[in-house]
């Protein structure tokens, strides 16, 4: 049964590092997501990215925060410079074209910055 | 926007008792309505979802939720409870099941 992909599991990071956490979607599917979860709180939207661009983003999702599709097949969170407040676990999903359609998650990315 | 409201953080029920977590929403138009259930440590599964059509919805593990507009609420239920269903039950609404916000998270724990 095709899944996402999220790598790596766990990424531990320096505070003001840049990271970049990577998802292989679904084949066939178009539409792409990156949520995130800080530890024992809910997980919150972060940006949805469709034919090769953001389509919509949350506050969360500032200037630090950018995502790439850079050959068709990988999806991309980056984050610039790393903040403690950015420890959290993200989740990458997607979903195929067409209206009643699910997103399918991927089992996520711990990232931890010390 | 849509966002969704679940009323209760933690509830604890015996194995084989009944269950239903609540769940309430916002939004201005016809809402797409999800569970997903997440184990420690583990991502996100789909228990099941609503788009339209019948109110009553079937999803995996013996679960159910049912869609009552008047009430803008999908709450979850299962009839009888395992072990194993002991994990956080997080609801969400997707506007034409785009961008979906999530609930707080309703964290089940069974007693033997």
């Amino acid at each position: 049964e095709p899944e996402v992909t999220q790598t790596p599991s766990h990424q531990v990071t320096q505070m003001g590092q840049e990271v970049i956490l990577r998802c292989v979607p679904i084949s066939n599917h178009l539409y792409f997501y990156w949520y995130r979860q800080i530890l024992g709180q809910k997980v919150e939207f972060l940006v949805s990215f469709y034919n090769n661009e953001i389509s919509e983003k949350s506050e969360i999702f500032d200037d630090q925060f950018s995502v790439e599709r850079p050959d068709g097949s990988n999806f991309t969170l980056k984050i610039r410079s790393t903040k403690l407040e950015d420890s959290a676990m993200y989740f990458c999903a997607s979903r195929r074209q067409g209206m009643n359609t699910e997103a399918f998650f991927g089992q996520g990315t711990r990232l931890t910055v010390v | 926007a849509q966002s969704v409201t679940q009323p209760d953080i933690h509830i604890t029920v015996s194995e084989g008792a009944s269950l239903e977590l609540r769940c309430n929403y916002s939004y201005g138009a016809t809402p797409y309505l999800f569970w997903y259930v997440q184990s420690p440590g583990q991502g996100l599964q789909l228990l099941l979802k609503y788009f339209s059509g019948d109110t009553l919805v079937q999803g995996i593990k013996g679960f159910e939720a049912e869609f009552k507009r008047s009430q803008s609420s999908f709450n979850l239920r299962k009839p009888s409870v395992h072990w194993s269903d002991a994990a956080e039950y997080f609801c969400a609404v997707g506007a034409h099941n785009n961008d979906m916000r999530f609930g707080a998270g309703t964290r089940l724990t069974v007693k033997p």
